[in-house]
């Protein structure tokens, strides 16, 4: 139990153009899910918190109007990078906490590496 | 504000060989301990974790982690390593109640056959 899918798992775009990624969770309601950015060689940076019928929350310094995420369903929250730059470029990760339980665990997806051109 | 360091950000070691990594985390309250495992091109599988209870916390593989409050230290541990460890090691932190993680840096783990 407790899978986390994301697609798609790459994608290549050109400079100027917009990208969603999906997060969904497969076989658990998620009332809050989470993205994160990983560059190379380095650790995962939250950029948001996901919250279901309702507004994302934000890390500082992170661009809501660049980075867009809607988090429509409990088992669907999607992030679209809008107007995309080559310092865009990065391994985007989700994860989703169970609204089952009470415990503070993410599961985390298999990531999407994004390579804008 | 919360952060969290691994101070050995690259190890290289023998088959065999016993490993430790440290993590330590910097936040006054109750804190969630968790290490994460992310194999060359797979994602992030979580090794063990933390909650409340005994402090020293046993994973999947063989791996064990000892939560030291008074240090705010949760190393990973491992007895006996195998060429199938190397990896990168991520130890995260979350504040109880909070869903937010912080993750550490991570060690990159290279076992030599």
């Amino acid at each position: 139990g407790a899978v986390v899918s994301q697609h798609p798992s790459w994608v290549i775009c050109k400079s100027g153009t917009s990208v969603k990624i999906e997060c969904r969770s497969l076989d658990f309601q998620a009332t809050t899910m989470f993205w994160y950015r990983q560059f190379p060689k380095q650790s995962l940076m939250l950029m948001a918190t996901s919250n279901e019928g309702s507004k994302a929350t934000y890390e500082q310094g992170v661009e809501k109007d660049k980075f867009l995420i809607n988090h429509a369903s409990l088992t669907l929250s999607t992030l679209t990078v809008t107007s995309a730059h080559p310092e865009d470029s990065s391994f985007y990760i989700c994860s989703a906490r169970d609204s089952r339980t009470t415990e503070d665990e993410q599961f985390f997806g298999p990531g999407t590496r994004l390579t804008v051109l | 504000a919360q952060s969290v360091s691994q101070h050995n950000h690259h190890v290289i070691l023998s088959e065999a060989a016993s490993l430790e990594l440290g993590c330590n985390y910097s936040y006054g309250g109750t804190v969630n301990l968790f290490w994460y495992v992310q194999y060359p091109g797979q994602h992030l599988q979580l090794l063990l974790k933390y909650f409340s209870g005994d402090p020293l916390v046993k994973g999947i593989k063989g791996f064990e982690a000892e939560f030291i409050k008074s240090k705010f230290s949760f190393n990973l541990r491992k007895p006996s390593v195998q060429w199938s460890d190397t990896a990168e090691y991520f130890c995260a932190v979350n504040a109880a109640g909070t869903y937010k993680y912080i993750f550490g840096t991570g060690t990159r783990l290279k076992v030599l056959a």
